[in-house]
């Protein structure tokens, strides 16, 4: 399985202020998704990064409000911008491991003020 | 509706006894269906996934699907305190992949 190296795991921001979340993969892949995880909540999907192309965002989530880079097919970051506290949750990168399932990172557990 | 269903919990069990997860999906055409662990804090990680009707064995671990009743269960026998966290199901629909609420389960020495 692939290896996804995300960072910050987690950081205390004020409203207001942008947030960039990276992940690093060891390897090439065609997809990432970000994903976000609400306390007590499941993982909602935030959008579908593609090399070369812009984001698929889902319902509710908007470009302006949650920038995303896929610069190259093993890197991606997602900016969570002028931050609220309904903003704090968990934020995980992950990509499809062939049939098997998604591979998550490790997650950025992230605290507006 | 939501797509995939399951039991929020809290779910207890003693040391050594099976536990029993249960989720159910809304869509018949769904093709893929995976079992994740997810302890405090961390990222979820796959613990399971099953294809075909049936019953799919790992350690002890097994998983449970049936189509026709759009039901999927997971298995934990011989449970230990390790197996402390919340599991959410999994369901692979097309291109779309949903993720159920989660139940947690909770073993107790």
């Amino acid at each position: 399985s692939a290896v996804i190296s995300q960072k910050p795991s987690r950081d205390i921001c004020q409203r207001g202020t942008s947030l960039t979340i990276q992940c690093q993969v060891d390897s090439q892949v065609t997809m990432m998704f970000w994903y976000r995880q609400q306390p007590g909540q499941s993982l909602t999907l935030i959008a579908t990064a593609n090399q070369g192309s812009e984001a698929t965002y889902e319902s509710g989530f908007v470009i302006d409000k949650f920038p995303i880079s896929r610069p190259n097919l093993t890197f991606s970051t997602l900016t969570v911008s002028n931050m609220s506290p309904e903003d704090s949750s968990i934020y995980l990168c992950s990509l499809r491991d062939t049939r098997d399932g998604y591979t998550f990172g490790s997650g950025t557990r992230l605290t507006v003020v | 509706q939501k797509e995939v269903e399951q039991n929020s919990g809290p779910l207890s069990v003693p040391e050594g006894a099976i536990a029993s997860l249960n989720c159910t999906y809304s869509d018949r055409g769904s093709q893929s269906f995976f079992w994740y662990r997810q302890y405090s804090g961390k990222s979820p990680e796959l613990i399971m996934f099953i294809y075909s009707n049936g019953d799919k064995e790992d350690g002890r671990f097994t998983a449970q699907l049936n189509k026709a009743s759009q039901y999927v269960s997971l298995l934990i026998r011989d449970s230990q305190p390790s197996d402390s966290a919340t599991y959410l199901c999994a369901v692979n629909t097309g291109n779309q992949f949903y993720f159920g609420t989660g139940t947690s389960l909770t073993v107790i020495p």
